[in-house]
């Protein structure tokens, strides 16, 4: 089973309004990193949280972690066409391995 | 730099042939992993590396083999493909399996 599950799994939003994603996980972890996916590309890394941190800001990206609910969130301010995209939480789960989560389907309208 | 590479970016399989394929970095990264990639399944990992000559089992490791002879080159044998195989294969590098991940471009691969 998936160490990070993301919530919702599709969020479609009109250009300029602000969307959150949520990813949940069930194990302690060291840290929690973001990526985008953009539709038939690699993944790209956009922000690492670790543990000790409850928020990280990068550019409109604001990332939380909630260690106590197991739960972290993205939120992208003053979204762009351009943020159209997938987007995964990943989790280490120990033993040097990182596991993704399924992702969220984000379609931003013009 | 070139990053993460990987060939070939298509490959189309009959069941039971074998094939490898190829993620090279020049990042001097000593983790490495690979994943594959179904639809509506997220990133799955199938083995990594935390440094030459050193690999282990990731979540769907079954039918596939890894080596790790050089600190570049992380290559994923198909043993004998089947069409469960049917997937995107991507291959990640990071100084450490708790670091920022860089991604290869994927492969398609397609087992008939």
């Amino acid at each position: 089973s998936q160490q990070g599950e993301e919530d919702p799994q599709a969020l479609s939003i009109q250009e300029g309004e602000n969307a959150t994603m949520n990813c949940s996980y069930k194990t302690s972890i060291n840290n929690l990193q973001w990526y985008r996916q953009n539709s038939g590309r690699g993944l790209v890394h956009l922000i690492l949280i670790r543990s000790n941190e409850r928020e990280k800001h990068s550019g409109r990206l604001r990332v939380t972690l909630d260690t106590s609910k197991k739960s972290s969130s993205l939120l992208i301010t003053a979204s762009r066409a351009a943020d159209t995209a997938s987007y995964f939480c990943a989790t280490d789960v120990g033993e040097q391995k990182l596991v993704f989560g399924q992702g969220t389907r984000l379609t931003i309208n013009p | 730099n070139a990053g993460v590479t990987q060939t070939p970016k298509f490959q189309v399989l009959k069941t039971g042939q074998s094939m490898t394929l190829q993620c090279a970095q020049d990042m001097n990264h000593e983790y490495m992993s690979w994943y594959r990639q179904d639809p509506g399944m997220g990133l799955r990992l199938i083995h990594y590396s935390v440094g030459a000559g050193i690999t282990d089992q990731g979540e769907v490791p079954n039918g596939y083999n890894v080596s790790r002879s050089t600190t570049e080159d992380f290559p994923l044998r198909l043993l004998s493909a089947a069409p469960s195989q049917t997937s995107v294969y991507f291959c990640a590098s990071a100084r450490g399996p708790w670091n920022e991940q860089f991604f290869g471009p994927g492969t398609r691969l397609t087992v008939l």
